[in-house]
């Protein structure tokens, strides 16, 4: 099956400092990328869809200036979250589609949990 | 607009007995639906999905799920439950026609006992 590289899987940062989260898929050319958070023993929440060359589009609620998405090409979308804060302590997992449609599978990253201190 | 319940955030069961998580969504057209599992600090992998065809849908595992439009479920049942089972899980909608986003119910947490 496809693959999709999240690194780092952890990091830890100082409050203020901006940390940057990379999504990589290996073997296939990813369209569009999907970043998400995800809250201890919560769900997944969509924060923004990123497709090769055009600008992210945002959820509602999702600061655009605080988590910066760049999806310079089809196997790159890299997270900044930028001026962290204890808040933005979370675990943020890429997924990353083949195609613009809602039919063929979201392939994931293995997550980065990010603690910020 | 699509969203997504699953009903019950814990399910225990014994090993070797049936498992029977639940998902109802919500669409006004017809969705494509999907069963993702999460390991501890991992991403999530698909078990199955439904888009067109059989309303019946084998994923790995031995996991299965039966799409009841009548019902708008999608309940995922395994036979015989794993140790290795044990983990949480996520039904999940998309849209025809949609930029293939995908809509997370609550997710469930499957614990199997000895």
């Amino acid at each position: 099956g496809a693959v999709v590289s999240q690194h780092p899987s952890w990091v830890i940062c100082k409050s203020g400092t901006s940390v940057k989260i990379e999504c990589r898929s290996l073997d296939f050319q990813a369209t569009t990328m999907f970043w998400y958070r995800q809250f201890p023993k919560q769900s997944l929440m969509l924060m923004a869809t990123s497709n090769e060359g055009s600008k992210a589009t945002y959820e509602q609620g999702v600061e655009k200036d605080k988590f910066l998405i760049n999806h310079a090409s089809l196997t790159l979308s890299t997270l900044t979250v930028t001026s962290a804060h204890p808040e933005d302590s979370s675990f943020y997992i890429c997924s990353a589609r083949v195609g613009t449609t809602g039919r063929t599978e979201a392939f994931f990253g293995q997550g980065t949990r990010l603690t910020v201190v | 607009a699509q969203s997504v319940t699953q009903l019950g955030s814990h399910v225990s069961v014994s090993e070797g007995a049936l498992v029977l998580l639940r998902c109802n969504y919500s669409s006004s057209v017809p969705p494509y639906l999907f069963w993702y599992v999460q390991y501890p600090n991992q991403g999530l992998q698909l078990l199955l999905k439904y888009t067109t065809g059989a309303t019946l849908v084998k994923g790995i595992n031995g996991f299965e799920a039966e799409f009841k439009k009548s019902e708008t479920s999608f309940h995922l049942t395994k036979p015989s439950a794993h140790m290795s089972d044990a983990a949480e899980y996520f039904c999940a909608v998309s849209l025809l026609g949609n930029t293939g986003k995908l809509i997370f119910g609550q997710g469930t947490t499957l614990q199997v006992k000895p």
